[in-house]
């Protein structure tokens, strides 16, 4: 299985902040990766796929990059609506894993 | 646009068996080429079940592969998810989901909105 680590666990932030979150696989998935925002209650919502293409609707504060290992997700400028838990996704081999969540909560 | 809606018991007993139904609106199930099931246990992280194509085949997370069958009834325009030998490890939110729309687009969307299944006696 390909192993995913996002870092760090808990972010603690303001409005107004850039926020980036990291995103590590244990073998080379190209740019096969997801990330997701999930409130609590709710389900996942995608934001990015393909490592930086961002889902139509999603507001241009998101971005991803990375290719390989390793992978960023950023919010520009933390918004109020922003505080969640983000989970990255690799669908470059079975089984498809996601990492272990970031919660990005008011500092 | 496609909606997803999970349904099933919410309370399943030890050893027994958990079945969920995936109902897809808003258009034909054939409409994507996968559909998957992905659970969240209490307070955890995301854990993909497996996944059926709508012409039936499937993949299945090897972790729970010998538990696990998912199929398809587009008679319907539903598909299923069918996890045997259940314990309290298995309590979980259970949502359905499409994931691919075309080749490559392998990543999750849209989601169901997810139903909690307990496993107890």
């Amino acid at each position: 299985d390909t192993q995913m680590t996002q870092s760090p666990s808990i972010l603690s932030a303001s409005v107004g902040d850039r926020v980036t979150i990291t995103c590590r696989a244990s073998q080379s998935i190209s740019t096969w990766l997801a990330w997701y925002q999930q409130k609590p209650g709710k389900a996942p919502k995608v934001l990015i796929y393909k490592a930086s293409d961002l889902e139509s609707g999603v507001p241009s504060r998101f971005s991803g990059s990375g290719s390989g290992t390793e992978f960023t997700l950023t919010i520009s400028s933390l918004q109020p609506d922003d505080f969640a838990t983000y989970y990255c996704q690799q669908y470059n081999n079975y089984p498809w894993t996601f990492g272990q969540g970031t919660k990005v909560d008011f500092k | 646009q496609v909606q997803l809606q999970e349904s099933g018991p919410g309370l399943v007993k030890p050893s027994g068996t958990l079945s969920l139904t995936c109902a897809v609106s808003g258009g034909s199930i054939s409409i994507s080429n996968w559909w998957s099931w992905v659970r969240q246990p209490p307070g955890k992280g995301l854990e993909w079940i497996g996944e059926v194509h709508h012409s039936g085949g499937t993949n299945y997370n090897p972790s729970l592969k010998s538990r696990v069958t998912i199929s398809v009834d587009k008679s319907k325009n539903q598909f299923s998810l069918k996890l045997n030998s259940v314990t309290a490890a298995d309590t979980a939110v259970y949502y359905c989901a499409s994931n691919g729309w075309f080749g490559s687009s392998r990543w999750f969307d849209p989601w169901g909105q997810g139903t909690l299944v307990t496993v107890s006696s």
